[in-house]
């Protein structure tokens, strides 16, 4: 396993098109999470999953974004109708399991560019 | 509410140069953990070191040392005899829950010039 991954590294769409980011955690990892960076400031976190179970969702998740984990395994977030302030790096996360609770593994993000 | 501020933007050294970045964060829990990330040019966050809130020894694993004082609440991260590998930004983070689950601070640019 060479650790969490993240398609595509990098996306650049029209404002008001709907994006697709992918993350797929380190195999054992039960815990994943989604964080926003923007330029010049530290990871924001967004969301996180224990197995494909959302358990918490920061206001800064609004209404356009939304994130699924179906199966436990990989994750998607997906941005409705983006707007030029989505422009940010989002990163994935994974961690192991409650009871092995570990620090958490990022992937090397998607950077969004809405134009 | 919990936050972590970490005041330098950028520090810039000259190789072999000691250099220290200050965190100072705020919390009402009582248990949390205190976490130090470096970020390269190439943007994946990389795991340095974790401390509980009930652990105040200072660590030191190799040319890095961490000095945590729960009376100034301050985990500050010095890096001796500086390289140009360590060049990047480095964050400061609290974690109250699950450990990925973190508030990070601003982050501190770190330059190192031969």
């Amino acid at each position: 396993d060479t650790g969490v991954s993240q398609n595509p590294r990098h996306k650049i769409t029209k404002r008001g098109q709907n994006v697709t980011f992918r993350c797929d955690p380190i195999s054992e990892h039960n815990r994943l999470y989604w964080y926003r960076q923007t330029l010049g400031q530290g990871p924001e976190f967004l969301t996180y999953f224990q197995n494909e179970a959302q358990l918490e969702k920061s206001r800064l998740l609004s209404d356009r974004f939304s994130a699924e984990r179906p199966k436990g395994s990989f994750s998607t977030l997906e941005i409705q109708r983006t707007e030029q302030g989505d422009s940010a790096m989002y990163l994935c996360a994974s961690s192991q399991p409650r009871e092995m609770d570990t620090e958490a593994f990022f992937g090397q993000g998607t950077r969004l560019t809405v134009v | 509410a919990q936050k972590v501020t970490q005041a330098q933007t950028e520090i810039s050294v000259v190789e072999k140069e000691d250099v220290t970045l200050d965190c100072v964060y705020e919390t009402r829990d009582t248990t949390y953990y205190l976490f130090w990330y470096k970020q390269p040019p190439s943007g994946e966050l990389v795991f340095l070191i974790r401390r509980n809130s009930f652990d105040e020894q200072n660590e030191i694993s190799g040319r890095y040392s961490w000095n945590f004082q729960k009376s100034t609440s301050s985990f500050n991260f010095t890096i001796t005899a500086s390289q140009v590998v360590d060049s990047a930004v480095y964050f400061c983070a609290l974690a109250t829950d699950s450990w990925g689950k973190l508030q990070f601070g601003a982050g501190t640019q770190v330059v190192v010039t031969p």
